[in-house]
């Protein structure tokens, strides 16, 4: 099974900050991966797809980039509502679909 | 509007049995990919099981597998997931979600608000 491996788990910033959260697939998935956020309570959010394309609705200061086995995301200029926790999932195929462990954005 | 309302959740003993049903509107349910994922008390997300559109091909966890069953039927937009032998690190907030269609393979678009299965003597 591929292993994803998110980094940091834990990161503080601040409104405005240019952010960036790594995941790292322990074999090549092309493409095949999206970026999540959750809140507190509440499920997970669609944000990016295949590596860059943003899902319908998300705000343009979210971005993704990369393939085969690095991956980034980034949020150019935080918001308050960013602050939440940021799951990626590798979906090179039908099973077992592997999240990462998740990186949780704080207040500074 | 997309909704996916989940149901079933509850205290269960270990080696209990527990059926969680996903109730499906908004969308063509019969075109969509389905899958459970689930979130135990404090911990990250962990992809439990998905269902082909027809209900041909179903995939499975390897800490589920044997143990629980996923099924649809399309007539009522449902999907359930059946659990067996359950045991304490089963316990977690059950999510039923539907993937994207479009591309070779598609990611989770839309999430449930989830179903908590406490499994506990």
């Amino acid at each position: 099974d591929i292993q994803m491996t998110q980094s940091p788990s834990t990161l503080s910033a601040s409104v405005g900050d240019r952010v960036t959260i790594t995941c790292r697939a322990s074999q090549s998935i092309a493409k095949w991966l999206a970026w999540y956020q959750q809140k507190p309570g509440k499920a997970p959010r669609l944000l990016i797809y295949k590596a860059s394309n943003l899902e319908s609705g998300v705000p343009s200061r979210f971005s993704g980039s990369g393939s085969g086995t690095e991956f980034t995301l980034t949020i150019s200029s935080l918001q308050p509502d960013d602050f939440a926790t940021y799951y990626c999932q590798e979906y090179n195929g039908n099973s077992p679909r592997t999240f990462g462990q998740g990186t949780n954005l704080e207040i500074k | 509007e997309v909704q996916l309302l989940e149901s079933g959740g509850g205290l269960v003993q270990p080696g209990g049995s527990l059926r969680l049903s996903c109730a499906a509107s908004g969308f063509t349910f019969k075109s969509h990919t389905m899958t459970w994922v689930r979130q135990g008390p404090g911990k990250g997300l962990e992809w439990v099981s998905c269902i082909s559109r027809s209900g041909g091909d179903t995939f499975y966890a390897d800490s589920v597998k044997g143990r629980f069953t996923i099924s649809r039927d399309n007539s009522q937009n449902m999907v359930t997931l059946r659990m067996n032998n359950l045991r304490a690190d089963d316990t977690a907030v059950y999510y039923c979600a539907k993937r994207k269609v479009g591309d070779t393979w598609n990611p989770i678009d839309y999430w449930g608000q989830g179903t908590l299965v406490t499994v506990s003597s």
